[in-house]
């Protein structure tokens, strides 16, 4: 059956620290994949977008890369502050017009 | 910025009755979605819209929904006869192109709550 599943539900790092977050999929085989933050209650909000035949991308202290013989992606945010937390959540686009969600890492980050 | 934006922001219905969701994509965009996300679980597509017509739906989008774009602005869903399992939170998305350069943008959800 096919799976995305995100590294356990909560990570709590210390401020400063790298948090790293892991996206695993079986049997999709994405165009590309996405990582979305969401805060409580509100809609999820795009942050990067690495496409199959990538294997880095970064945007100013997020890092992502892409592995898709390990099926795997790692979401990386650098010098993490306490506004980071929040819900990080991988999505995937398979063929067509469908995106599948991760079930989402909860990250806190302690002052 | 332009944003997505959906109204209301919570609906209270009884089960049986119909639901509509509205949603206010950016105005160019031509690629429109709507997800569910029920409480504490993951965001689940339900359908996209693009040329007036559905491009793709999961299994979850069966007969009992609907969506319309019936003025060139607004994009609705319908659900026409809601069970207490519809409860959760349904977000509209829009995106201007389904190419690798481009993203979804979501609005702040509408909170369904069906008793």
């Amino acid at each position: 059956s096919q799976k995305i599943e995100q590294n356990s539900e909560a990570l709590n790092i210390q401020e400063g620290k790298t948090a790293t977050l892991t996206c695993n999929y079986t049997n999709y085989s994405p165009a590309y994949l996405q990582w979305y933050r969401q805060d409580p209650g509100r809609g999820p909000v795009f942050l990067l977008l690495i496409r199959e035949n990538e294997k880095e991308k970064r945007k100013e202290r997020l890092k992502v890369t892409f592995d898709t013989t390990l099926k795997q992606s790692l979401f990386h945010i650098t010098a993490s502050q306490p506004a980071d937390s929040a819900t990080y959540l991988c999505a995937l686009r398979n063929t067509g017009n469908q995106f599948y969600f991760g079930t989402g890492t909860s990250l806190t980050v302690i002052p | 910025e332009p944003e997505v934006t959906q109204t209301p922001s919570h609906q209270v219905t009884q089960m049986g009755q119909e639901v509509i969701l509205r949603c206010v994509p950016i105005s160019n965009h031509l690629y429109f979605y709507w997800y569910r996300q029920i409480l504490g679980q993951k965001v689940e597509f339900l359908v996209s819209f693009y040329n007036n017509e559905i491009s793709e739906k999961s299994e979850i989008f069966d007969d009992q929904f609907s969506v319309e774009r019936p003025d060139g602005s607004n994009f609705t869903l319908k659900i026409r006869s809601t069970k207490l399992e519809d409860s959760a939170m349904y977000f509209c998305a829009s995106g201007s192109t389904v190419s690798s350069t481009d993203t979804q943008y979501f609005g702040p959800g509408t909170r369904l709550t069906v008793l």
